[in-house]
């Protein structure tokens, strides 16, 4: 079935480091992936949306890359503040049915260091 | 502002009672998801609805039920609630009739059952 890999558990940078987090997707078809970010106490918000290969998406200093090749998405930003501290979330959008699932990765808590 | 509100945001169960998490929307959203978030499986499909009435089930449903009395309520209820089901529990919205991709969150019920 269709799934997300998101191996970076915890990363934890000093402000002004540049932030990398990697997913990969394994699906039969032509997904949608996203980005989601959860800051402590909240719930999750759409960050970025990435809907081309070999496209970049952008938003509050992040950018996403999206290699269909490897089958692998990116989140970079090239320097982190202690503001960013939060849950990213990876995720695929994939028709099940007549139902476009979304399917998560397991998340990678940053935590920025002053 | 689109707005998604759970109630209540935490709760203490016992083993064996019965829970009943509420979810309600302002967005006009057809489609409402209950999600749950376990740190190493982040966020996973418990079930969701794309009608009032009508719900269905996602990913992990088993132990859980869900009802959908109107477009705006979207409830979620464990009749036997186990140990295994401590967890935060995310509601969501969407609105896929314009072709939205978007999950609206609201912020979480933190449950323990003891």
């Amino acid at each position: 079935g269709d799934s997300v890999i998101q191996m970076q558990g915890q990363v934890t940078l000093s402000e002004n480091d540049f932030l990398f987090i990697n997913c990969t997707y394994s699906t039969t078809g032509y997904p949608t992936l996203f980005w989601y970010v959860q800051y402590s106490g909240e719930g999750p918000q759409l960050l970025l949306q990435v809907t081309t290969a070999n496209n970049k998406g952008s938003s509050r200093g992040f950018e996403a890359t999206y290699d269909k090749g490897t089958t692998s998405f990116h989140l970079q930003k090239t320097s982190v503040q202690e503001i960013d501290s939060a849950v990213y979330y990876c995720a695929m959008r994939m028709l099940s049915g007549s139902f476009n699932k979304l399917t998560f990765g397991a998340g990678t808590r940053l935590a920025v260091c002053p | 502002e689109a707005a998604v509100t759970q109630s209540p945001r935490s709760k203490v169960a016992v083993t064996g009672g019965k829970v009943t998490l509420s979810c309600h929307q302002t967005n006009n959203h057809d489609y409402m998801y209950w999600y749950r978030q376990d740190t190493g499986h982040g966020l996973r499909l418990i079930h969701y609805s794309y009608v009032a009435d009508s719900t269905e089930k996602g990913d992990i449903p088993d132990g859980y039920k869900a009802s959908r009395p109107s477009q705006e309520n979207f409830s979620l209820i464990l009749e036997l609630a186990s140990l295994s089901q401590t967890a935060v529990y995310f509601c969501a919205s969407s609105d896929e009739d314009r072709g939205q991709n978007t999950l609206y969150f609201g912020a979480g019920t933190r449950l323990s059952v003891l």
